[in-house]
């Protein structure tokens, strides 16, 4: 059983719906990650947030929006999809925060595959 | 900046026979790196890391990997294969905000 759970695990929407993607981890970790991992490919690092705050972004385009609502929870808010953002969301978290306690492992949840029509 | 190269996307092996996936690492500080494994429709589960308190890490499944700094490699080996290692496998370095650099991954099927 993952510690870090997504919901839902899958969702199919059109390229004009709004929806949102869900992750939640009671291991009181600090850093929670947002990446998209297409098939047979890595993942890609999306967003990061440390103590609940934006830190990083890597260049994500503005129709995926992260919240942070708390320590635990994190939200990945979707408008305007397009055919190529199909992929499994994958979120994790890791005990430190950025910049620091790099040793600590980031704990993956099993992601949303998500199909855009 | 920190990567790593693993090289070969498809491995195969008999089942029983030695399980061998190579990771070359890149890094500009002291490196962390992490293998995790990821099953068909799951997310990434970590085998093991190296975080400098012992050369040879032992991990989960049998699993376990060897740092070498003068080799700037960490391969992961287990001895003896079984069905269910059939997976994806990537190797990923820390870098200094904590970011992993992931290789681009070894599919290990497993021939009965």
């Amino acid at each position: 059983d993952t510690e870090v759970t997504q919901t839902p695990k899958h969702l199919v929407m059109g390229m004009t719906n709004k929806k949102s993607l869900k992750c939640e981890q009671h291991m009181g970790h600090r850093a929670m990650y947002w990446y998209k991992q297409k098939a047979k490919k890595p993942p890609e690092l999306m967003f990061v947030y440390s103590y609940e705050k934006l830190s990083i972004n890597e260049s994500v385009p503005s129709r995926f929006s992260p919240e942070c609502p708390n320590s635990s929870l994190l939200n990945l808010h979707l408008h305007a999809l397009q055919p190529e953002d199909s992929a499994l969301y994958l979120c994790a978290s890791s005990q430190g925060g950025t910049g620091g306690l790099r040793n600590q492992p980031q704990h993956f949840g099993d992601g949303t595959r998500l199909s855009i029509l | 900046a920190q990567s790593v190269t693993q090289l070969g996307s498809h491995v195969s092996v008999s089942e029983g026979a030695l399980v061998l996936l190579r990771c070359n690492y890149s890094s500009s500080v002291p490196p962390y790196l992490f293998w995790y494994v990821q099953y068909p429709n799951q997310g990434l589960q970590l085998l093991l890391k190296y975080t400098s308190a012992a050369t040879l890490v032992k991990g989960i499944n049998g699993f376990e990997a060897e740092f070498k700094k003068s080799e700037t490699s960490f391969h992961l080996t287990k001895p003896s294969a079984h069905m269910s290692d059939a997976a994806e496998y990537f190797c990923a370095v820390s870098d200094q905000d904590n970011r992993l650099a992931f290789g681009k991954g070894n599919q290990v099927v497993v021939i009965p």
